[in-house]
């Protein structure tokens, strides 16, 4: 089962934008931790934030947290062709000692 | 240490044989994880260890599927009797148990059942 709900779907920019990315969740969490994917490979963990924490920065990405919606949002600044890649949130449920995915931002950034 | 490994990287199998990929964690990390991809679609968890003792395992994981951490190390996940519903991508991560730290994820291994 999936807890998190990405959107938009895919995302296409242009380099030197930002872009943005939501995440909706259902129960109560631990954590949220945002991933990216490149075409074929692995996942790369980009940052956690804690459901006390509301806002984390971490070089040109800045996420928030609201636990009164159960939404996350990541923002990627000056985006640049590299970016391009698939982004998913996970959610670190309380009742539950594993992350469940969403099914992910697609991001094009186009040069 | 230079991360989570994952082999084979690519595995192409007939229908009805067995087939096992391993995993090596990040050896200072006692949580290891399995999830499931199929092109598309976010990762499903399958199982995970803490240590060598096997903690859950998903209804998505049918008997034919079995998965191992013997000494608390490396972990095997093994298929049996392989269908063409099981290509997938799957992916193996660990992680420290205590605190809030995020999953170091291999590069996986791509299945296809022909």
């Amino acid at each position: 089962s999936q807890q998190g709900e990405e959107d938009p779907q895919a995302l296409s920019i242009q380099e030197g934008e930002n872009a943005t990315m939501n995440c909706s969740y259902k129960t109560s969490i631990n954590n949220l931790q945002w991933y990216r994917q490149n075409s074929g490979r692995g996942l790369v963990h980009l940052i956690l934030i804690r459901s006390n924490e509301r806002e984390k920065h971490s070089g040109r990405l800045r996420v928030t947290l609201d636990t009164s919606k159960k939404s996350s949002s990541l923002l990627i600044t000056a985006s640049r062709a590299a970016d391009t890649a698939s982004y998913f949130c996970a959610t670190d449920e309380t009742s539950y000692d594993k992350v469940i995915f969403g099914p992910g931002t697609s991001l094009s950034v186009i040069p | 240490d230079t991360g989570v490994s994952q082999d084979p990287r690519h595995k192409i199998t007939k229908r009805g044989q067995n087939v096992t990929f391993r995993c090596d964690p990040i050896s200072e990390h006692n949580r290891l994880y399995w999830y499931r991809q199929t092109l598309g679609q976010g990762p499903e968890f399958l199982t995970y260890f803490q240590n060598e003792a096997q903690l859950e395992k998903s209804r998505l994981l049918s008997d034919r599927f079995s998965a191992e951490r013997p000494k608390g190390s490396f972990s095997t996940l093994e298929i049996q009797r392989t269908e063409q519903g099981d290509s997938a991508m799957y992916l193996c991560a660990s992680s420290l148990v205590t605190g809030n730290y995020g999953y170091t994820f291999g590069s996986g291994t791509r299945l296809t059942v022909v």
